[in-house]
């Protein structure tokens, strides 16, 4: 099956850094999207881009669908980004595969 | 306020009890799904329903049923609970019939003894 791969698999940052999470899967995808689950568990969809890019306020995503990988960048960090970022691809059968996520964690 | 409510938030249950978990979108999307995470291996599909009466399997189906009667709702029946399936589970929904943007409710932790 589908392989969704994402690295780094932890992110240490000092407040105000900028960073890149990336996502590769290794077989044609309908969409992808990316998430942000904060430390009490909460998913909150960030992007939903199955190529292209999209911006939102600090944060931005790349999706390179030929490439097969997306890219979500943080810009100026703050200690409410902390937490793990998942991005998910819906296959070709319309089942939906998860990566393993990144943990960030973003000191004041 | 739009949401995904599901309950209950926590449930502590023994193996053969059959149990169900509620899910409910006030959002009129046609698109609901139910997933379990785990420590280390993510988040895995368990089935997903792009319209009323109109369900399919996702990964990890095994052990767990679902039904789509109503647009709303997509409870989650665990028939026959075994240990294995101790975890936290989420339901999600989208607006159209394929995985757009989903919403996710703020989950279930069920732990079977």
């Amino acid at each position: 099956g589908i392989q969704v791969e994402q690295s780094p698999p932890d992110l240490i940052l000092q407040e105000g850094a900028n960073s890149t999470l990336r996502c590769n899967f290794s077989d044609s995808v309908n969409n992808l999207q990316w998430f942000h689950q904060n430390p009490w568990g909460q998913l909150i969809n960030l992007f939903y881009i199955p190529s292209g890019t999209k911006q939102n306020g600090r944060l931005s995503a790349t999706t390179v669908a030929t490439e097969r990988y997306s890219l979500l960048y943080i810009s100026s960090s703050q200690t409410t980004d902390s937490g793990v970022y998942f991005c998910a691809v819906e296959r070709n059968d319309y089942k939906l595969s998860f990566g393993a996520g990144t943990t960030v964690t973003v000191r004041a | 306020e739009a949401q995904v409510t599901q309950n209950p938030r926590y449930l502590i249950t023994v193996t053969g009890k059959k149990l169900t978990v509620t899910c409910s979108q006030n959002m009129n999307h046609e698109y609901m799904s139910w997933y379990r995470q785990d420590p280390g291996l993510g988040l895995r599909q368990i089935y997903y329903s792009m319209n009323v009466e109109v369900t399919d399997k996702g990964d990890v189906p095994e052990g767990y049923k679902v039904s789509r009667k109503e647009k709303r709702n997509f409870p989650l029946i665990l028939e026959s609970p075994s240990p294995n399936q101790t975890s936290l589970y989420f339901c999600a929904s989208s607006r159209r019939s394929y995985a757009e943007k989903l919403f996710f409710g703020s989950g279930t932790q069920l732990s079977v003894l």
